[in-house]
This record gives C-alpha cells, sequence and structure tokens, in this order.
C-alpha cells in the first residue's frame, strides 16, 4: 500500500519570502504520479502542479516547483516570492499510472502568508 | 465551460437516515472519485468509478455505496447514517488519457 507523509502540519511566512513544503511517500511501484494540491479557505481543491516519476525533470508552474528525488521517495514544493493569496492547506499526493488513478493524499500542510 | 457540481453542499441528518449526496460532470470523464476529509487524515478514497455500470470500493468504503447508471454522475447514498460519518465529502473525475483528477466544491455533513 502507497502512503505519503507530510511532516509540517503548519508554516508561516512572510510575503514576499520563498517557502518550501516537505513530502515523502512510499511505494513498491515505479510509474506514478505525484501531486500537490492546495485547498484555500473555500475548501475547493486546486491542483497547483503535478510530476511524473518517469520524468527527470523537476515540474515548475509559475512561482510553483518541486524538488523530485525519486530515489528517496521525496517530492518537496517550493513556492517562490509568496503571496497573501497562497495561504491555504496543501495536499501531497499520489497515484499510480496505470487504471484509474486513485489518489493518495498526505495529511497536509497549513500555510500561511503574512503581510 | 466544463465543471463538476456537488449537491448539496451543506446538509444536517439523523443518525439512522438515508443520505444522497450528487455528484455531476461535464467533462465527460469516464473516471469518477468520491473521498472524504477529516482532521488529521488529508482526504481518503471511498469509492470510485472507472466508466457506467463500473463501481468499486476505496479505503472507507463501509456505510457508503454508490451507482454509475450515466456518464455524468456518481452519487453517493449513506446507507443509515452514523455520526461517525459527519464530514466534508469530495466528488473528484479525471480522464482516460488526462489522468489529474478535478474535484467539486464539497458537501459538508453533520450527522446529529
Amino acid at each position: 500500500a502507497q502512503t505519503v507523509t507530510q511532516s509540517q502540519p503548519e508554516m508561516s511566512v512572510q510575503e514576499a519570502e520563498t517557502v518550501t513544503l516537505s513530502c515523502t511517500y512510499d511505494t513498491s511501484e515505479n510509474n506514478y504520479y505525484l501531486f500537490w494540491y492546495k485547498q484555500p479557505p473555500s475548501r475547493q481543491m486546486i491542483l497547483v502542479i503535478r510530476q511524473e516519476a518517469y520524468k527527470q525533470q523537476n515540474a515548475t508552474e509559475n512561482r510553483f516547483s518541486v524538488n523530485f528525488q525519486k530515489a528517496a521517495k521525496s517530492f518537496s514544493l517550493k513556492i517562490s516570492d509568496s503571496q497573501l493569496g497562497d495561504t491555504a492547506m496543501y495536499f501531497c499526493a499520489f497515484a499510480i499510472i496505470q487504471g484509474a488513478q486513485k489518489l493518495v493524499f498526505g495529511q497536509g500542510t497549513r500555510l500561511t502568508i503574512n503581510p | 465551460d466544463a465543471e463538476i457540481t456537488q449537491s448539496p453542499r451543506h446538509k444536517i441528518t439523523e443518525t439512522g437516515r438515508q443520505v444522497t449526496l450528487a455528484c455531476h460532470q461535464t467533462w465527460n470523464h469516464n473516471n469518477m472519485f468520491w473521498y472524504r476529509q477529516d482532521l488529521g487524515h488529508g482526504l481518503r478514497l471511498i469509492h470510485y468509478s472507472y466508466g457506467v455500470q463500473d463501481t468499486n470500493k476505496g479505503e472507507v468504503s463501509d456505510g457508503y455505496s454508490v451507482s454509475r447508471s450515466n456518464t455524468e454522475d456518481l452519487p453517493l447514498t449513506l446507507e443509515s447514517a452514523a455520526s461517525s460519518q459527519t464530514s466534508v465529502y469530495f466528488c473528484a473525475s479525471s480522464g482516460r488519457i488526462q489522468e489529474t483528477q478535478y474535484f467539486g466544491p464539497g458537501t459538508r455533513l453533520l450527522v446529529l
């Protein structure tokens, strides 16, 4: 069975700073996807970024980037130039590639961006 | 624009009652999922469907059922609501080729 662990329940940084959220996972599978989802106070789950395990290059989306270390089973999210609108719960998630992708989520990290 | 909707957004019910939460998507996605979100657990998979007439149990399926009679809808039924089923429920869908799951806005359920 796959597990996802987010070891930082809460984090807080000042606006414009860079912050890194940690995620580790455990699996025996070789082909899978990793995701970061954002959940603002509205509760809507919003995809932030996605990484395919077979790709060596780290995914980037504007101010968001990941550090994917497959051997270490680590998948951290870096937010650059943080903004007040980045305040949210962030969930790391894992899904194997074959068939319908059942997401396995971590417990979440509550990120607060202070003005 | 394609979307995924859930109804109701908020529901209060009593222990023992049957409750059905609706999920409707206009993405024409084959795959649909139901998750529950509780403090300290993130989101956990309840049931999922790969297509019409297909349903499968997830990690926390006890006390829940689903049916898939068309592509667009996957209603979640609580056969006899229990206080332990107080939670926020999310529906999600994904296409056969595009694996990213898109989530509905969630339903907050309170079982008294």
